[in-house]
């Protein structure tokens, strides 16, 4: 079966430091790869995704995140947080070619950057 | 343009009641999938509909049920409530009826309270 392991539930920062959110999924196939973004009060919209090529994606507000294949990982990054940044992140996989929208997501990360 | 549009945004319901709780896609979308997310949980899929037809469904008793209407709206409906279908109900739509080419664009949700 397919799942999802978001290794960090809270993570605190300082403003401009870096982040690194891990995910790691458990699958055997191909798959497509998405980060979700919830801020305070907002609904859940979608910071960036992977679904082939290039390994390392970039999605809005600065983020990135590579896939590594060997790893069955999928980190987001961020070189220097912002205030503005504190939210909930979802990383979620979802099977290559499985013709439905069925996402398996983690847990979620909480992230709360001080000012 | 609008969003996804969701209703009722909070409702509480006893034991053993029944609810439906209703989705307006983005227009021109044609996909619309529902999602259960329990506090501390990520979200997890109940249904996917693309065009009227069911698409997908998650691992949920035959107590939740969906339809998706010609203008392409949607309803979830749970049959007798437990205390365990307490959660926030999202509803996703998508333009696309397959995620190789699309991403899921999510409503604020319904929160369900069963007492």
């Amino acid at each position: 079966a397919q799942s999802v392991s978001q290794h960090n539930h809270h993570v605190i920062l300082s403003e401009a430091a870096s982040l690194e959110l891990g995910c790691n999924y458990s699958y055997g196939g191909t798959v497509n790869l998405f980060w979700y973004v919830q801020y305070p009060g907002q609904h859940l919209q979608l910071l960036l995704k992977y679904f082939s090529g290039d390994p390392l994606v970039k999605g809005i507000k600065g983020f990135e995140a590579e896939f590594i294949k060997s790893k069955f990982s999928f980190n987001l990054r961020k070189p220097s947080v912002q205030w503005s940044d504190t939210a909930e992140y979802f990383c979620a996989v979802n099977a290559h070619g499985s013709g439905t929208y069925k996402y398996i997501f983690g847990t979620g990360t909480r992230l709360k950057v001080l000012a | 343009d609008a969003g996804v549009t969701q209703s009722p945004t909070h409702l509480i319901k006893t034991r053993g009641q029944q609810v439906t709780l209703r989705c307006s896609p983005i227009s021109g979308h044609k996909s619309v999938s529902w999602y259960q997310q329990v506090l501390g949980q990520g979200p997890q899929f109940i249904f996917q509909y693309y065009e009227k037809e069911e698409r997908g469904r998650g691992n949920f008793p035959d107590r939740f049920s969906a339809r998706q209407f010609p203008n392409y709206s949607s309803e979830l409906n749970v049959n007798a409530l437990l205390l365990g279908d307490s959660a926030l109900y999202l509803c996703a739509s998508s333009p696309t009826g397959t995620s190789n080419t699309g991403e899921l664009f999510f409503g604020e949700g319904s929160r369900l309270t069963v007492l």
